[in-house]
């Protein structure tokens, strides 16, 4: 089984700058990667697939990069609605794994 | 509109058995793959296994092979997780998911998408 290590466990930026999370796939994943927001008290949104490719209706400040065991998802301009646990998510195979979460504080 | 909507909270003990549904609909049911994830207490999500309604083909997280069944009655559109004998550590919240994209691969099916519509979950507490 796929093992996938976001980091940091926690996540503290201004409104307005910039938020940058980082996955790590425990094996190489080509880009069979998803990113997802969870807010609280709701179910996760898919918000990247494919390691870049924006789902539909999410904003053009969320992007996604990398490929095979180093991946980045990126915020350019942090808005208060952000507020959220991220999660990456490989689908390599059917042994789905997801990583452990990064939370986003507000400042 | 494709919608997945999850049976309601249940309450039950130790022993016990479950079945919680998830009713698909706007979409065309036998074509996708749809899955399980468990959530215990507001913490990670964890992935349990997928099925694929057109042919009722079930690919389980080895941790969750034998602990659960994941089925599907494609004439009413609803995917199915069951439990023969709950556990006090089951209780958390249960949530479907649809995959958005798959292909037919030399060696079978596999995933090529992330999971794009969810249920609202199904919160089950399990307790003496």
């Amino acid at each position: 089984e796929i093992v996938m290590t976001q980091s940091p466990a926690t996540l503290s930026v201004s409104p307005g700058e910039r938020a940058t999370l980082s996955c790590r796939a425990s094996q190489s994943l080509s880009s069979n990667l998803a990113w997802y927001q969870q807010k609280p008290g709701q179910t996760p949104r898919l918000l990247i697939y494919g390691a870049s490719t924006r789902a539909t209706g999410i904003p053009a400040r969320f992007s996604g990069s990398g490929s095979g065991t180093e991946f980045t998802l990126t915020i350019s301009s942090l808005q208060s609605e952000d507020l959220a646990v991220y999660y990456c998510q490989h689908y390599n195979d059917w042994l789905i794994t997801f990583g452990q979460g990064t939370r986003l504080e507000i400042k | 509109e494709v919608q997945l909507v999850q049976s309601g909270a249940e309450v039950k003990k130790p022993g016990e058995s479950l079945k919680i549904s998830c009713k698909a609909s706007g979409y065309s049911f036998n074509s996708y793959w749809i899955g399980w994830a468990r959530q215990i207490s507001g913490k990670g999500l964890e992935w349990m296994g997928v099925i694929y309604p057109g042919d009722s083909d079930v690919r389980y997280r080895s941790s969750f092979q034998g602990q659960v069944t994941i089925s599907a009655d494609k004439s009413i559109t609803i995917a199915y997780l069951k439990w023969s004998s709950l556990k006090a550590s089951d209780t958390g919240m249960y949530f479907c998911a649809r995959l958005s994209d798959w292909r037919n691969a030399g060696r079978g099916p596999i995933p090529k998408g992330g999971f794009d519509y969810w249920g609202q979950g199904s919160l089950v507490t399990v307790s003496s």
